[in-house]
């Protein structure tokens, strides 16, 4: 199975910061990422398909970039509705398998 | 509008078996592969598996840690999901999600309790 480690797991940050996730893959997954967004209670939220394509409706200050092994979620600029949990997924082969998550707090 | 509502968790025994159900609405059904994604209490998302669509014979993939115990099936005469879960251990609580992956859409998720 493809494992994804996420980085970091957890991180502080103050409204208007620019904030960086990132995955890797354990091998070469091509562009088959997605990013989703999980708040306490909700069911996961997806923000990025296809390592950079923003998702209907998920605001601009959302990006994605990266292919092959690493990955990038980047927020431009954090909004005090952007603090959650973020996972990403890889859907290159099976058994599909999510990074361990970050969450992301109010400093 | 696309809606997923997931039905059928509860408390059960270790050993016991449990089926979730996933009404699907808002897309056509038959045309979609379907996944079920769990999350254990406090921790973070793990795919269970999923159905490819009727073009694709109603295949299934499984993750290793439910394969031979999980069985996903659906019916797109009732637009429903399935996940037959039998042999179930205490490893197995968590809140069970359906998703669709080509709509992007995900249920609320129904919670199930495997306990003594």
């Amino acid at each position: 199975a493809i494992q994804m480690t996420q980085s970091p797991s957890s991180l502080s940050a103050s409204v208007g910061d620019r904030v960086t996730i990132t995955c890797r893959a354990s091998q070469g997954i091509r562009n088959d990422l997605g990013w989703y967004q999980q708040k306490p209670g909700k069911a996961p939220k997806l923000l990025i398909y296809a390592a950079s394509s923003l998702q209907n409706g998920v605001p601009s200050r959302f990006s994605g970039s990266g292919s092959g092994t690493d990955f990038t979620l980047t927020i431009s600029s954090l909004q005090p509705e952007d603090f959650a949990t973020y996972f990403c997924l890889q859907g290159n082969s099976y058994p599909l398998t999510f990074g361990q998550g970050t969450k992301v707090e109010i400093k | 509008e696309v809606q997923l509502v997931e039905s059928g968790g509860g408390l059960v025994q270790p050993g016991g078996s449990l089926r979730l159900s996933c009404a699907a609405s808002g897309f056509i059904f038959s045309d979609h592969y379907m996944d079920w994604v769990r999350q254990a209490p406090g921790e973070g998302l793990e795919w269970v598996g999923r159905i490819r669509n009727k073009a694709h014979s109603y295949t299934t993939e499984y993750a290793a840690s439910v394969k031979g115990r999980f069985t996903i099936s659906g019916d797109d005469s009732k637009n429903l999901l399935y996940l037959q879960m039998n042999n179930l251990k205490t490893e197995d609580t968590a809140l069970y999600y359906c998703a669709s992956p080509e709509t992007h859409h995900w249920g609320q998720g129904t919670l199930v309790t495997v306990s003594s």
